[in-house]
């Protein structure tokens, strides 16, 4: 099991630029979660789909960020246009079912430096 | 509403004991504790339901009270690969994990 994969690892940018994060899920996880780690606000969550399907983007925080998940197994978080604020590490994470008994696993992240 | 985690950051000596708290304003429907090495991802440790269970985890147990809507977890006779962030997950009903800001824990020889 090759686990969650994301990429970049890093990825450093000018401010304006688009930013596109990727995400492979878990093989046979229904559920896929982005969140956003910054030494002030911690984990939050962005957005969360069940079964290919956005069912809670209420954390995205502004029209700059969008996220798909075209099919089962990739996924992706852009940032378009991208400002210093965004410099932070975006975990995506699967589990077998979005409910609170199945256990998340994350990517290795991907830190994102917006100059 | 995130959980709110204590203490912010400890440090023990290899041996020592530590109890990490989080609690929350609502009710729980589940907690969850990860643990994250410094630029490293979270890592899963347990997930505790509802009924006041405890689970262990090598030296690492945990226990959740959801009438006080709170869990502890539990760190006996620490090593030095204990040391990280440790997250509590908590999730009020069938909705993703809303994680506390963490407790940072150090330990030194």
């Amino acid at each position: 099991d090759a686990g969650v994969i994301q990429s970049p690892r890093h990825e450093v940018t000018e401010m304006g630029q688009e930013v596109t994060l990727r995400c492979k899920p878990i093989s046979g996880h229904n559920s896929l979660f982005w969140y956003r780690q910054t030494m002030m606000r911690g984990l939050e969550l962005l957005i969360y789909f069940n079964n290919n399907v956005p069912i809670d983007d209420s954390g995205m925080p502004e029209d700059r960020f969008s996220a798909k998940m075209p099919n089962a197994s990739f996924s992706t978080l852009k940032i378009q246009p991208s400002e210093p604020r965004d410099s932070a590490v975006y975990f995506c994470a699967s589990s077998l079912r979005g409910s609170g008994n199945s256990p998340l696993h994350f990517g290795n992240g991907t830190r994102l430096t917006v100059t | 509403q995130q959980p709110v985690q204590s203490p912010q950051a400890v440090i023990l000596r290899e041996g020592e004991d530590a109890v990490i708290n989080c609690s929350s304003s609502k009710a729980l429907y589940s907690v969850h504790w990860y643990r994250q090495k410094h630029g490293e991802a979270p890592v899963f440790l347990m997930i505790l339901l509802k009924g006041g269970e405890q689970k262990g985890h090598e030296k690492i147990s945990a226990s959740f009270n959801e009438k006080k809507q709170q869990s502890s977890l539990y760190l006996t006779a620490s090593q030095l690969s204990y040391s990280g962030t440790y997250f509590c997950g908590t999730e009020p009903g069938n909705t993703p994990l809303v994680f506390g800001k963490g407790t940072r824990l150090s330990v030194i020889a």
